[in-house]
């Protein structure tokens, strides 16, 4: 059972490029949930999704990043017009979700952007 | 709304001390407690959780956590650490009803030989 898997590991864009994440969940898990890591800052909540679903956008900034989940394929987060202060480690994270909860959120390796 | 505190940024050790990695948490409502382990250039892993039950837990590796509702903390321990503890430790709280997980910023263990 694979995990949580995302790509590109590594990505470097110049300021102003779109930068574009994946992520595929664990097989059976249908909520995706988005972090960003800032160097030497802890894990900030950004998005959580279900497929064809938002249901918290809570700590997306409001302008250039947005998420989606659809029916088929990965989920994906998308940056506009990056800047340097984008440059940072995101991780995708997978439950099964469904009416129990304390369920075990399993992360994925993470994505690198580093904005030039 | 939820809230996880780790006073401690950055924790040295040597290599069979005891260590304690120190985690409160503020809530209004019940909460699930986790934490969770990220290597160098790695994901984050879980090391261990709290949902109900016994309030002290324990993962494979020799740590341990407990639960202490009067002190809103969970605290993370382990009695005698190994140069491959090293590693960043994130605690985290989550809502009943919901697996979105609120993080600390994280503690550093620097293990010594």
């Amino acid at each position: 059972n694979a995990g949580v898997m995302q790509n590109p590991r590594h990505l470097v864009r110049r300021r102003g490029q779109e930068a574009r994440l994946r992520c595929s969940p664990m097989k059976g898990h249908s909520h995706v949930y988005w972090y960003r890591q800032l160097p030497e800052e802890g894990l900030k909540f950004m998005v959580y999704l279900q497929k064809e679903n938002i249901i918290d956008e809570s700590g997306m900034p409001k302008e250039r990043f947005s998420a989606e989940f659809p029916k088929e394929g990965p989920s994906i987060l998308r940056i506009q017009q990056v800047v340097r202060g984008d440059s940072a480690a995101y991780f995708c994270a997978s439950s099964p979700g469904g009416s129990n909860s304390g369920n075990t959120i399993y992360f994925g390796e993470g994505s690198w952007l580093t904005v030039v | 709304a939820q809230s996880v505190t780790q006073l401690d940024s950055q924790v040295p050790v040597f290599e069979e001390a005891p260590v304690e990695l120190r985690c409160n948490y503020s809530s209004s409502v019940s909460v699930y407690l986790f934490w969770y382990v990220q290597y160098p250039n790695q994901g984050l892993q879980l090391l261990l959780k709290y949902l109900s039950g016994s309030t002290l837990v324990e993962s494979i590796n020799g740590f341990e956590a407990e639960f202490n509702k009067s002190q809103t903390s969970f605290h993370l321990r382990k009695p005698s650490v190994h140069i491959s503890d090293t590693a960043e430790y994130f605690c985290a709280v989550s809502v009943k009803n919901t697996d979105k997980l609120i993080f600390g910023t994280g503690t550093r263990l620097q293990v010594f030989p």
